[in-house]
């Protein structure tokens, strides 16, 4: 069975800083989906950035990126110049391919809560 | 665009009383659909998901059902609720394609049984 880790229940940043959360899993597969979603204390789950395993470049989102690490069974997300707005608990989540499993099921980690400093 | 709706946003039932949460998706159709639990200052659980009418897989046994009777509405409910039902539900949709895709979830639903 898939698992997803997410080792810093808590981090703080300053405002404009740069910041990294971690996240590790466990997989047999060879062929899946990473994603990382954002839930600000609105309780909103909006989506941030997604990663195809088959893809080495990592992947980009504004002020977002991740470090893909395969291998490693890695995938930690940066956020540069942090805003106030970037306060929320961050979710790392982990989904089959679908030629496995075409439900689009998603395994989540127990979230990092992410607050940045004025 | 397509759209989430999920009511009510809170919701306060004494233990034993019933309940049914609806979530609805506009501007798609033949969604897969999802219910989640979020315990307190933990991650998310996947309860219930639906890849068609009439078509409910539960991933962990409870207290709670789901049904899907019509395409883009998705019901949990339960008959008798318990102290341990207590949480935040959030509802979700992905479109049914070949390719994987994402999860798009709706606004949520705090519960608190008393």
């Amino acid at each position: 069975a898939q698992t997803v880790t997410q080792s810093q229940p808590e981090m703080s940043v300053q405002e404009a800083e740069t910041v990294t959360l971690s996240c590790t899993y466990d997989t047999s597969e060879n062929n899946y989906y990473l994603f990382w979603y954002k839930q600000p204390p609105s309780r909103q789950m909006i989506l941030v950035i997604r990663q195809e395993a088959y893809k080495q470049q990592n992947a980009t989102e504004n002020r977002f990126s991740v470090n893909f690490q395969k291998a490693a069974k890695s995938f930690s997300l940066k956020i540069s110049d942090s805003q106030l707005g970037d306060t929320a608990m961050y979710f790392c989540a982990f989904m089959k391919s679908n030629r496995l499993d075409a439900t689009n099921k998603l395994i989540f980690g127990t979230g990092t809560l992410l607050a940045v400093q004025p | 665009s397509q759209t989430i709706h999920q009511w009510p946003a809170t919701l306060v039932q004494p233990v034993g009383s019933p309940l049914s949460l609806e979530c609805t998706v506009e501007g798609t159709s033949n969604p897969n659909l999802y219910w989640y639990r979020q315990a307190a200052g933990r991650g998310l659980q996947l309860l219930f998901y639906s890849v068609g009418i009439g078509q409910i897989s539960s991933e962990v046994p409870q207290n709670l059902s789901a049904s899907r009777p019509q395409d883009r509405q998705f019901i949990l409910s339960s008959k008798k609720l318990l102290l341990s039902d207590s949480g935040f539900y959030l509802c979700a949709w992905s479109v049914d394609s070949h390719i994987n895709q994402p999860q798009h979830f709706g606004d949520g639903t705090r519960l608190s049984i008393l």
